[in-house]
């Protein structure tokens, strides 16, 4: 079974502090795909950032960085001078390379930023 | 502008009545999905479809049904079999290979009267 764990229903933030969003995954692939979604109080997804497994090399998209760590199954999310608008749900998601292109959701992490 | 458009944005259903979500994308997208989503839950795929004319059940399909007759469009129906319809409904379609992002619709608010 693949499953995603978000273990932090909530969190918050200071503006223009540093926050960290956790996420582990349970797979027995090798091959596949890491993504953060944010989605805003308009409820539209927004792709923030994608890691592939194959690459150590952690992915960064401009104040969004991962520290991904395959062999504990970790992909967290860090967000540098967290910014008013960065106010929303971010879920976790994994896509393993033979499934179709099937996405696994965690159940997703609330960020508050207080000004 | 490419993007998914989703329809209607509010919808309410009578019990026992069939309601019909739309979903069209003009992304040129092979593949497209169904999710249902409810507080706490995250995202739960409902059906997805990686081809025209062909689609799959995900983890939740009971009382829904979808077709896919045109790459461009994936309508839900929710039937009078789904006990309890009530939830945000959000469609994605991806390239449908090597694992590209999905993009998403805007979403339907689904409620019951």
């Amino acid at each position: 079974a693949q499953t995603v764990t978000q273990s932090q229903p909530e969190m918050s933030v200071q503006e223009a502090e540093t926050v960290t969003l956790s996420c582990t995954y349970d797979t027995s692939e090798s091959d596949y795909y890491l993504f953060w979604y944010k989605q805003p109080p308009s409820r539209q997804m927004i792709l923030v950032i994608r890691q592939e497994a194959y690459k150590q090399q952690n992915a960064t998209e401009n104040r969004f960085s991962v520290n991904f760590q395959k062999a504990a199954k970790s992909f967290s999310l860090k967000i540098s001078d967290s910014q008013l608008g960065d106010a929303a749900m971010y879920f976790c998601a994994y896509s393993p390379i033979n499934t179709g292109n099937q996405f696994y959701f965690g159940t997703g992490t609330s960020l508050t930023v207080i000004p | 502008d490419g993007g998914i458009t989703q329809s209607p944005k509010y919808l309410f259903r009578k019990e026992g009545q069939n309601v019909t979500l739309s979903c069209e994308q003009n992304l040129n997208h092979d593949a497209m999905y169904w999710y249902r989503q409810d507080p706490g839950q995250g995202l739960r795929l409902i059906y997805y479809s990686q081809i025209v004319n062909d689609f799959q059940k995900g983890d939740i399909a009971e009382g829904y049904s979808v077709s896919r007759e045109k790459k461009e469009s994936f309508p839900l129906t929710v039937t009078s079999a789904q006990k309890n319809p009530t939830a945000f409904y959000l469609c994605a379609s991806s390239m449908g290979r090597g694992n590209q992002p999905q993009h998403f619709g805007d979403g339907t608010r689904l409620s019951i009267l």
